[in-house]
């Protein structure tokens, strides 16, 4: 059985930094492009980060440019997505998930809130 | 950047009726297009990908159309499931982006 499960996410400060984790297991990681979409409560989805299947290349939303990256260890199975500088506007629901190709695969989310 | 413009915003249907839901991206972004669905509180679901593949266990009255900037999902007929918020994504280039999704009430 596939699963992703995402930790990590929690109250921080604005300015602070965060790491959140994407647990991988029942596929692949190393033969799978992954990617973040997060999604304030009541809103739309929101393409933040992705990473190609090898590590080499990787993506972002330009309201999370220079502030995030996004990492993989294909050994550990895991995802991160390492963000500072956090801003209120970040708050939302992040997802570690598979957007493309013939399987569709989430993990449950983890809650982000940037406040003071 | 491709912008992703979906339409209707919002609209009501009945079980049993035929909904179609379009998305059109501002330039040419072949058939990399997928299609979403969102129940509230629940994780995102991916229907369709490579705008008319139909993922596994995804029921058959789900269909996507369409290549270029224009594309479709249809509901051939609509069940008491099926009402949730719908999204689009292009993943012809970088930045990838959503459509503002479209919600399917009773």
């Amino acid at each position: 059985e596939v699963q992703l499960v995402e930790s990590g996410g929690g109250l921080v400060q604005p300015g602070g930094s965060l790491r959140l984790s994407c647990a991988v297991s029942g596929f692949t990681l190393s033969s799978n492009a992954l990617s973040w979409v997060r999604q304030t409560p009541g809103k739309g989805l929101e393409w933040v980060s992705s990473i190609s299947a090898s590590g080499d290349n990787t993506y972002y939303a330009d309201s999370v440019k220079g502030r995030f990256t996004i990492s993989r260890d294909n050994f550990k199975n895991s995802l991160y997505l390492q963000m500072n500088s956090l801003r209120a506007e970040d708050t939302a629901v992040y997802y570690c998930a598979k957007l493309v190709g013939a399987y569709d695969y989430w993990g449950h989310g983890t809650l982000l809130t940037v406040s003071s | 950047d491709v912008q992703m413009t979906q339409s209707p915003s919002a609209m009501s249907a009945s079980v049993g009726d035929r909904v179609t839901i379009t998305c059109r991206a501002s330039q040419d972004i072949r058939n990399y297009l997928a299609w979403f669905q969102q129940k509230p509180g629940k994780v995102p679901r991916r229907l369709i990908y490579d705008a008319s593949s139909l993922l596994s266990g995804v029921p058959s009255r789900f269909s996507g159309s369409g290549s270029g900037t224009e594309f479709t999902l249809t509901i051939s007929s609509l069940q008491p499931e099926d009402f949730a918020t719908y999204y689009c994504l292009q993943h012809k280039s970088y930045p990838i982006t959503f459509g503002q999704g479209t919600r399917l009430e009773i």
